[in-house]
């Protein structure tokens, strides 16, 4: 069964770079398959930030790509979300999810964390 | 821009068929969008219902059905549970590498 766990400081101060990781268990992350992030601002919906396949291919959502890196560590099985310039904007529950490029979806998730833009 | 729309809300009465649909503001949907479907409860992560317009994800039942009605993608809910009553999002690929979620439908059951 696969699985995903976020982790990271659920604080960041504005102007601030947020930092996130997820860990993968049941997959090898360099077998295949995209890995993505996405973030839901509290009562709001979700958004997709960018996804990344094990050999550096990305795909970056226009309106976040700017500020967005993801990379992958194949040793550790791991994948990571750097944003910078945060803002209280940026404020939301991030979710990693494991994203099925060739059939278009998001089949795996992690529970999420949250993570808040204050001073 | 081009914006994914769903209704933002939506009851049905338990037992009751509901059909939610994703559409787009400028355009029509159709499978070379691949609609997926998703289904979040407060404070959960969200469950993966349907992809590639309507195909499901392993362990969801046969009640969650996906097509193209018209212009749009649409999800249909045959014989409403309780725990049903969650938010439910579309996504739509748009090409070049770019993946877009809608706003979400509040689906109420009662």
């Amino acid at each position: 069964q696969v699985q995903l766990q976020e982790s990271g400081p659920g604080l960041v101060k504005p102007s601030e770079t947020l930092s996130l990781t997820c860990g993968v268990s049941g997959y090898s992350i360099s077998s295949g398959y995209y890995w993505g992030w996405i973030r839901q601002p509290p009562g709001k919906g979700l958004e997709w930030i960018g996804s990344m396949f094990h050999s550096g291919s990305t795909y970056y959502n226009p309106s976040l790509k700017s500020r967005v890196t993801i990379s992958v560590d194949t040793s550790k099985n791991q994948f990571s979300l750097k944003l910078n310039s945060v803002t209280a904007a940026d404020t939301a529950v991030y979710y990693c999810a494991r994203h099925w490029v060739s059939k278009n979806h998001f089949d795996y998730w992690g529970q999420g964390t949250l993570v808040t833009v204050s001073s | 821009q081009t914006v994914v729309t769903q209704e933002p809300s939506f009851s049905v009465s338990p037992g009751g068929t509901v059909t939610l649909t994703c559409g787009l503001t400028s355009g029509s949907v159709s499978t070379t969008y691949y609609p997926s479907w998703y289904q979040q409860t407060p404070g959960q992560a969200p469950r993966t219902l349907i992809y590639g317009t309507n195909s499901r994800s392993s362990g969801v039942p046969d009640r969650f059905s996906g097509s193209i009605l018209g212009n749009k993608a649409a999800l249909t809910i045959t014989g409403a549970q309780a725990d049903d009553e969650s938010e439910y999002y579309c996504v739509l690929y748009l090409g070049g590498g770019v993946w877009v979620f809608g706003g979400g439908t509040k689906l109420t059951v009662l």
